[in-house]
């Protein structure tokens, strides 16, 4: 159990509407990263926030956004959903005392969104 | 740009067979190298850690190799189990953005009882 939450389980949206997924990081944990998982392949990167701020961003356009919050919860917010944005998404969370790294990251058990 | 690929892409073997995983990378400047295990539908548990300095990582009966210069890892498991049935992903960790992750596509492993 690695105290990471992800709200909610599953999601279906139609093409074109808009859908907030919610993490809740592990206690204590200031960066968390978002991955977009589509069946049958490795996770891909997203962005990551450290301490409020974004900190670094893949190849996913600008209607993929994020918020991480004081208590250091964060979503993540999709625009114009297309097909292809259906998937598995997973935030990790991690505790970095200098600066944000992948050392020990903890994976929630994920959001499936199905795009019809 | 950084790629992992995983050999094999599935992979059956009876229970109590030791067995390995393969990882390839082809930019060999990484911080660390992770192997995690999924299950059907889950979110991802972090098996193993490798520090770029590092040459190995063992936990119970999982070792991990990683060889740098060849860009190389090895997942062993030992004397598998049905309960050890899961995917299996690597990924890495670049030196020029140590804050995202790199993975596979991941090793579909069923052990038969």
């Amino acid at each position: 159990e690695t105290g990471v939450t992800q709200s909610p389980t599953h999601l279906i949206k139609t093409r074109g509407q808009q859908v907030t997924l919610r993490c809740s990081s592990q206690s204590g944990h200031n960066t968390v990263s978002w991955y977009q998982q589509a069946l049958g392949q490795g996770p891909q990167f997203i962005f990551q926030y450290y301490r409020e701020e974004e900190n670094g961003r893949g190849n996913f356009p600008p209607r993929f956004s994020g918020l991480q919050f004081p208590n250091y919860s964060s979503e993540l917010n999709v625009n114009a959903l297309e097909l292809d944005d259906s998937a598995l998404y997973l935030c990790a969370s991690s505790h970095a005392s200098s600066g944000p790294s992948t050392d020990t990251q903890y994976f929630g058990p994920g959001t499936r969104l199905t795009v019809l | 740009k950084q790629e992992v690929t995983q050999i094999p892409a599935a992979l059956s073997v009876p229970e109590g067979e030791n067995l390995v995983l393969n990882c390839s990378f082809t930019d060999s400047a990484i911080y660390n190298l992770q192997w995690f295990r999924q299950d059907p539908g889950k979110g991802l548990t972090s098996l193993l850690l490798i520090q770029s300095s590092q040459r190995e990582q063992t936990s119970g009966r999982l070792n991990a190799s990683l060889d740098k210069s060849s860009g190389r890892s090895t997942l062993y498991i030992a004397a598998s189990q049905p309960g050890d049935s899961a995917t299996y992903l690597c990924a890495v960790d670049h030196l020029d953005s140590s804050y995202k992750l790199i993975f596979g596509s991941g090793t579909r492993l069923l052990v038969r009882p």
